[in-house]
């Protein structure tokens, strides 16, 4: 395995309430990205982490927080809720040019 | 900022055939990279591009980085039932520091028993 982890897999959640998605890696990687996935759309870049607490954001930063206090952990944050992000969110982790290699994804639905 | 733009959207192919799929972009890259990805699952790596004009094989995939750096094809020969998925082309320049992709909006692979 990959050495990524993507937890929950699956949440249900009310609009309004905060939720929080976690990446996990064994890799050591240095870079770590978070996507979001809806169809026609493909992937979108939400926010990456170039090391421990260096964040920046991606093209659909608005309505995400990010954090990175360790190498191995980072966490996206849906301060409030909203139904435009129910979607498919993937982590990501790099290290190099040789690409990424991706979570199995966390289905978030925003009711 | 950079776009892919990946055709076709989606493909209906019958057991046996081949598949043809490509991108192009408005600006260069570095690297050119295809995934593959499963129902359920992230995205898979399946080929590495690196050079302009590179030519690269997986067994039955086949994939070439264009000469100008802004395209890239893929080709899959006598596709079997287990090809189904989305396919993803995505850019890279590394320049610096930032190892970031630019993705496709995929290609919708069906293939017909």
């Amino acid at each position: 395995d990959a050495g990524i982890t993507q937890s929950p897999r699956h949440k249900v959640t009310e609009t309004g309430t905060p939720v929080t998605l976690r990446c996990h890696q064994t890799e050591n990687h240095r870079y770590m990205y978070w996507y979001r996935q809806d169809p026609g759309h493909g992937l979108r870049l939400i926010h990456y982490s170039y090391g421990v607490k260096d964040t920046d954001k991606g093209e659909v930063s608005d309505g995400y927080s990010v954090s990175r206090s360790k190498t191995e952990d980072f966490l996206l944050t849906l301060e409030s809720a909203t139904s435009s992000q129910t979607s498919v969110y993937f982590c990501a982790i790099s290290e190099s040019r040789y690409g990424y290699t991706f979570g199995s994804g966390t289905r978030l639905t925003v009711v | 900022g950079q776009q892919l733009n990946q055709s076709p959207q989606s493909m209906f192919i019958q057991e046996g055939e081949d598949v043809s799929m490509n991108c192009t972009s408005s600006s260069i890259f570095n690297t050119w990279l295809w995934y593959k990805q499963d129902p359920g699952e992230g995205p898979v790596l399946l080929i590495a591009l690196y050079k302009a004009g590179e030519l690269t094989s997986n067994g039955r995939l086949t994939a070439q980085f264009g000469i100008t750096r802004k395209d890239s094809f893929l080709n899959i020969s006598a596709s079997i039932p287990s090809d189904v998925g989305i396919y993803f082309c995505a850019g890279q320049n590394s320049g610096g520091s930032n190892y970031k992709l630019t993705f496709g909006k995929g290609t919708l692979l069906t293939v017909n028993p």
